[in-house]
């Protein structure tokens, strides 16, 4: 199973700030990444599918990249709505086996 | 518009078995594969296993294979997700959730873009 390990466990910024956060695989996933963005008491939010693609009404702020091991998510200019828990996804083999990250908690410095 | 219905929360006893419903509307149901995945309380995600509702075939991940079952009754655009022999490790919230299209699933992170509302089940004795 492929373990996806993100980093730093919890970022403390302030508004209008850049956001760097990683996630990193045991093995290669080539681009198959996705970005989570996860709020108090409501359900996840698809911010970016396959590394680098923005999901439909995802603001031009939020940004992906990477493809083997290493993946960043960033955020150019933080915005008071963007301070929740993201989590990183990736898809390996045929049929399907899918994880998530652990999460990283982003939080008003 | 694009609806995932669940059922509502439960509460079982250990060793018994739940079997949570996902019904979709506002898009063709057989065209698109769906996701379930838990998480329990004040925990992340943690991803459940697939299905595909035109074929009826399944994907479980490693932890839950033998344990958990997916089914759907294309009939009325429904998905199902049994879990037996709970345990109280399984109280958490279960969603259903829509993935990419079935000939985009395995080309691409099979990523997931609708959810629903998310059934709370708890294992308690």
């Amino acid at each position: 199973e492929i373990v996806l390990t993100q980093s730093p466990a919890t970022l403390s910024l302030s508004p209008g700030e850049r956001a760097t956060l990683s996630c990193r695989a045991s093995q290669s996933v080539s681009s198959y990444v996705a970005w989570y963005q996860q709020k108090p008491g409501q359900a996840p939010r698809l911010l970016i599918y396959d590394a680098s693609n923005r999901a439909t009404g995802i603001p031009a702020r939020f940004s992906g990249s990477g493809s083997g091991t290493d993946f960043t998510l960033t955020i150019s200019s933080l915005e008071p709505e963007d301070f929740a828990v993201y989590y990183c996804q990736q898809r390996d083999n045929w049929p399907p086996q899918i994880t998530f990250g652990q999460g990283t908690r982003l939080e008003i410095k | 518009q694009v609806q995932l219905v669940q059922s509502g929360a439960e509460v079982k006893k250990p060793g018994a078995s739940v079997k949570v419903s996902c019904k979709a509307s506002g898009y063709t149901f057989t065209s698109y594969y769906m996701h379930w995945v838990r998480q329990a309380p004040g925990q992340g995600l943690e991803w459940m296993g697939i299905i595909n509702p035109r074929a009826g075939t399944t994907s479980y991940a490693q932890k839950f294979q033998g344990r958990v079952t997916m089914t759907r009754d294309t009939s009325t655009s429904t998905v199902y997700m049994e879990v037996s022999s709970l345990r109280s490790e399984d109280t958490a919230v279960y969603y259903c959730a829509r993935g990419p299209p079935d000939y985009y699933c395995s080309s691409t992170s099979c990523y997931i873009d609708y959810w629903g509302q998310g059934t709370l089940v708890t294992v308690s004795s």
